[in-house]
């Protein structure tokens, strides 16, 4: 059973500060993923995605891959009210199979 | 260029019902996948198909629902005889062939 694990939360943080969400997959083979944001009542939005091992930044978003450990977070950094939402960690093992979500981590970002 | 049009928005069903939701997936995109979210939790995938092909079905219960995609026309999950835990809402999503996901806005299904 192929399984992406996320803590819940929620994760509270001070209008500026950087948020830390982490994430962790059971399937070694996994080779795709993905962080994706909802907001309440809404539908997930990509933000960012990471194919290999290391740190890929966009903007104020930093993804950060450890196959090794089977783990992959997602930074925000000077976090923004705007920011808060529930943003859900997704793997793949190849193209053209499904994605797996996480049960999604609920960010507040406090002004 | 519209994104991945989801109708209806709600749909409230009795028991005993069939409810029928459509996604047609963003222009170029012959990849659609369904997923299901219930309340404080993630999304739970369904079904993934292309044009007339159903290609990975394992997150289907295996009774009351189905899923198409035909060559002409939208996908369409069938959910027959709904029952109280058929409520959810359920997101189609569609790709070009990678896997990266477009998500439509979601049908909110009730059932009374």
């Amino acid at each position: 059973q192929k399984e992406v694990e996320q803590n819940s939360g929620p994760l509270s943080v001070p209008e500026g500060a950087i948020a830390s969400l982490n994430c962790t997959y059971s399937d070694r083979g996994s080779q795709s993923f993905f962080w994706y944001r909802q907001y309440s009542g809404k539908s997930p939005e990509l933000i960012m995605s990471i194919y290999s091992n290391g740190d890929k930044e966009d903007g104020r978003f930093t993804a950060q891959l450890n196959k090794a450990s089977q783990y992959v977070s997602l930074l925000i950094r000077d976090s923004q009210p705007s920011d808060s939402a529930t943003y859900l960690c997704a793997v793949t093992h190849e193209a053209g199979t499904a994605l797996i979500f996480g049960k999604g981590t609920t960010l507040s970002v406090s002004s | 260029n519209a994104g991945v049009m989801q109708n209806p928005r709600h749909l409230v069903r009795r028991r005993g019902q069939e409810a029928r939701l459509r996604c047609s997936p963003m222009k170029g995109h012959s990849h659609v996948y369904w997923y299901r979210q219930l309340p404080e939790e993630g999304l739970k995938f369904m079904v993934y198909l292309q044009k007339e092909n159903i290609i990975d079905e394992s997150g289907m219960p295996k009774e009351r629902f189905s899923a198409e995609f035909p060559k002409e026309g939208p996908s369409i999950l069938r959910i027959q005889q709904v029952v109280r835990g058929d409520s959810a809402a359920y997101f189609c999503a569609s790709s070009p062939g990678n896997e990266k996901l477009f998500f439509g806005s979601g049908t909110q299904l009730s059932v009374l």
